[in-house]
């Protein structure tokens, strides 16, 4: 079993929809990132949280410590929303952050 | 401010032949770090810096080879390429390594690198 878990792996929504991306963790973390994949590959952090919920435009993140999972939230999605969203997560004392392999959205019209 | 650079955007080699990825950052930041990604997988570490003048091995060291020329630079060598090394790597940089928990951990990824070994 992959220490970070994504779902769902595709997602498709029209314009206009809430969409919820989640990830589950099964080790005790010290900090969750989530990241956005552009279609032509660059990267981009979007959060970085260790507890509660953080919010940046329409995007919203949550984490649930005891629960061991995470939400991505986008409110009145857009096309130019269609992306890759990456979870990561930094567990414990590690020097390093484990990636789940993304969740491939699209927004259509 | 250019962020995170990499140079060559795309690469083919065949088997056997060398090559040097390299990375830059003008944002001043400490550390530095080298990832792959393959289809269907996640991230992978390969090598990271967490200072200038430090460098350290990741998940999937072997083959390859890091020099941290100096805060700003720091580059990837393949010394005889693999297809297996096939992949897309991404340079990134963080303020504060994360391997200490800050609020400075965020990382900044560079444009990527897609490498194909014959």
């Amino acid at each position: 079993k992959n220490e970070v878990e994504q779902s769902p792996q595709n997602l498709t929504a029209q314009e206009g929809e809430f969409i919820t991306i989640n990830c589950s963790y099964s080790v005790g973390i010290s900090a969750l990132h989530w990241l956005q994949q552009h279609p032509g590959g660059g990267i981009v952090s979007l959060f970085m949280l260790s507890s509660g919920k953080k919010k940046h435009g329409r995007l919203i993140a949550t984490i649930n410590i005891q629960e061991k999972h995470s939400s991505l939230h986008i409110t009145a999605s857009h096309p130019r929303d269609s992306a890759v969203y990456i979870c990561a997560v930094r567990a414990g004392t590690a020097s390093k952050l484990t990636f789940g392999t993304g969740t491939r959205l699209q927004v259509t019209l | 401010n250019a962020g995170v650079t990499q140079t060559p955007k795309f690469q083919v080699l065949k088997t056997g032949q060398s090559m040097t990825l390299q990375c830059a950052q003008d944002m001043n930041h400490n550390s530095m770090y080298w990832y792959r990604q393959d289809p269907g997988m996640g991230l992978r570490l390969i090598y990271y810096s967490a200072s200038e003048g430090t460098t350290d091995k990741g998940e999937v060291p072997n083959g390859y080879n890091v020099s941290r020329l100096n805060k700003r630079e720091f580059s990837l060598r393949l010394e005889s390429a693999a297809p297996s090394q096939t992949s897309v790597y991404f340079c990134a940089s963080s303020e504060a390594w994360i391997g200490i928990l800050s609020s400075y951990n965020e990382q900044f990824f560079g444009p990527g690198t897609r490498l194909t070994v014959l």
